[in-house]
């Protein structure tokens, strides 16, 4: 039982480039996250996803996209990288569907540097 | 808007003492959950506990428990018997019972926390 893996851990961009952040859980979780982490702001949430098939826009969804592939793997896609977006991203999952709360757990992070 | 605040930046502690974590939370919801995540070095975030509003008994694992006073918005860690894997980033964390579409943690700033040899 794996938990919540991430790929890749290190990535360097180049301003305009784009590339696809790779997250997937083995708990059978309903739920899925997408969280950034930057220095003095804490934890901010970019997108979620309440359950398979369904995404919505967190705190700071602009310039990202997501997809929910399947039960398992939530995809999040920078399409035109920018410096502002050199953070490092946490992925996260919990058991909940639909309108309850629950429990988060998370990913070991990527840490994302934009040139 | 419910908001989160840590007042202490940094702590530190000897190790095998005791150190408290402190938290505040405003919020005007009467359900919700409190939760203390942790984040060493390695940068992974880690769940250290969990709290639900309506449960007047304090959550405790382990060596980590909490102080929950509802009327007062607070909600304090203790970590007893403090080893020196304990050195980390505490990040106090709100979230509603049923959050709706709009279900986010809302989070502290965090604690770092030192745990001396």
């Amino acid at each position: 039982n794996a938990g919540v893996t991430q790929t890749p851990k290190f990535q360097v961009l180049k301003t305009g480039q784009s590339m696809t952040l790779q997250c997937a859980q083995d708990m059978n979780h309903n739920s899925m996250y997408w969280y950034r982490q930057d220095p003095g702001m804490g934890l901010r949430l970019i997108y979620y996803s309440a359950s398979e098939g369904t995404t919505d826009k967190g705190e700071v969804p602009n310039g990202y996209n997501v997809s929910r592939l399947n039960k398992r793997e939530f995809s999040l896609r920078l399409e035109s990288a920018a410096p502002s977006q050199t953070s490092v991203y946490f992925c996260a999952s919990g058991r909940a569907s639909g309108g309850a709360s629950d429990t988060q757990y998370f990913g070991p992070g990527t840490r994302l540097t934009v040139l | 808007a419910q908001t989160v605040t840590q007042s202490q930046p940094e702590m530190s502690v000897q190790e095998a003492e005791t150190v408290t974590l402190s938290c505040t939370y405003d919020t005007s919801e009467n359900n919700y959950y409190l939760f203390w995540y942790k984040q060493p070095p390695s940068r992974q975030m880690i769940l250290v506990i969990r709290q639900e509003a309506y449960k007047q008994q304090n959550a405790t694992e382990n060596r980590f428990s909490v102080n929950f006073q509802k009327a007062a918005k607070s909600f304090s860690l203790k970590i007893s018997d403090s080893q020196l894997g304990d050195t980390a980033m505490y990040f106090c964390a709100f979230m509603k019972h049923r959050a709706g579409n709009n279900r986010k943690l809302i989070w502290g700033l965090g604690t770092s926390l030192a745990v001396n040899p």
